[in-house]
């Protein structure tokens, strides 16, 4: 059984840089099959994608956030993780990590982590 | 850029039929998902591809997409299915994925 876990620091400074890792269990990363993404949920709000890896080695971004953020893959650990930098209040959200294909949408989700930008 | 509208709200009685629409230019010619999200909860995804259901999702849950209006229909609405929904595509046109606004099912 496939699961995904967030994890993160729960509380980020504004202009700081934010780093949240999805560590992956009942599958390799590696696999050539999917891809591995990451979405978000300001309170109260819709759900925004961020961005994704895909199996070509293609990483996929938000052009609203491109220029912030970072998705990379660490094969050692079997887990991925996002950096976002220069974060303000407007990122304060439930960041989702999950797994799918264009085709298929995303099938796996991790239960999600709340990130609070605030001094 | 490439926009997917959702009513804000769809309201309907236990038993009745729901019918979640998700507009976009063309969308029938693209792969729309259809995700539930319960308060406080990751969202699942119920309807793939248009009109394919994920392993466990109730046959009550179906999809249709043609020209600009892809739809999640709902059957036989229950008190558990209360929940926000939500749509999705891949623009290849942008590289990107693009969620609809939401619409929140209420069940009366």
């Amino acid at each position: 059984q496939v699961q995904l876990q967030e994890s993160g620091p729960g509380l980020v400074k504004p202009s700081e840089a934010l780093s949240l890792i999805c560590s992956v269990s009942g599958d390799s990363i590696t696999s050539t099959s999917y891809s591995w993404g990451w979405m978000r949920q300001p309170p109260g709000k819709g759900l925004e994608w961020i961005g994704n890896t895909h199996h070509t080695g293609r990483t996929f971004y938000n052009s609203s956030l491109r220029s912030r953020v970072t998705i990379s893959v660490d094969t050692s650990k079997n887990h991925f993780a996002l950096k976002m930098n220069s974060v303000t209040a407007a990122d304060t959200a439930i960041y989702f990590c999950a797994r799918g294909s264009f085709n298929a949408g995303w099938w796996i989700w991790g239960q999600g982590t709340l990130l609070t930008v605030s001094s | 850029s490439y926009v997917l509208t959702q009513p804000p709200s769809v309201s309907v009685a236990p038993g009745q039929t729901a019918r979640i629409t998700c507009g976009g230019s063309n969308i029938g010619r693209k792969s729309v998902h259809w995700y539930q999200q319960r308060p406080g909860q990751a969202p699942e995804l119920v309807v793939y591809d248009g009109a394919d259901r994920p392993s466990g999702i109730p046959e009550r849950f179906s999809g249709s997409n043609s020209g600009n209006t892809a739809t999640l229909t709902i059957g036989g609405v229950e008190a558990g299915d209360e929940a926000d929904f939500y749509c999705q595509v891949w623009d290849i046109g942008s590289d990107q994925w693009l969620f609809g606004g939401g619409t929140k099912l209420t069940v009366l």
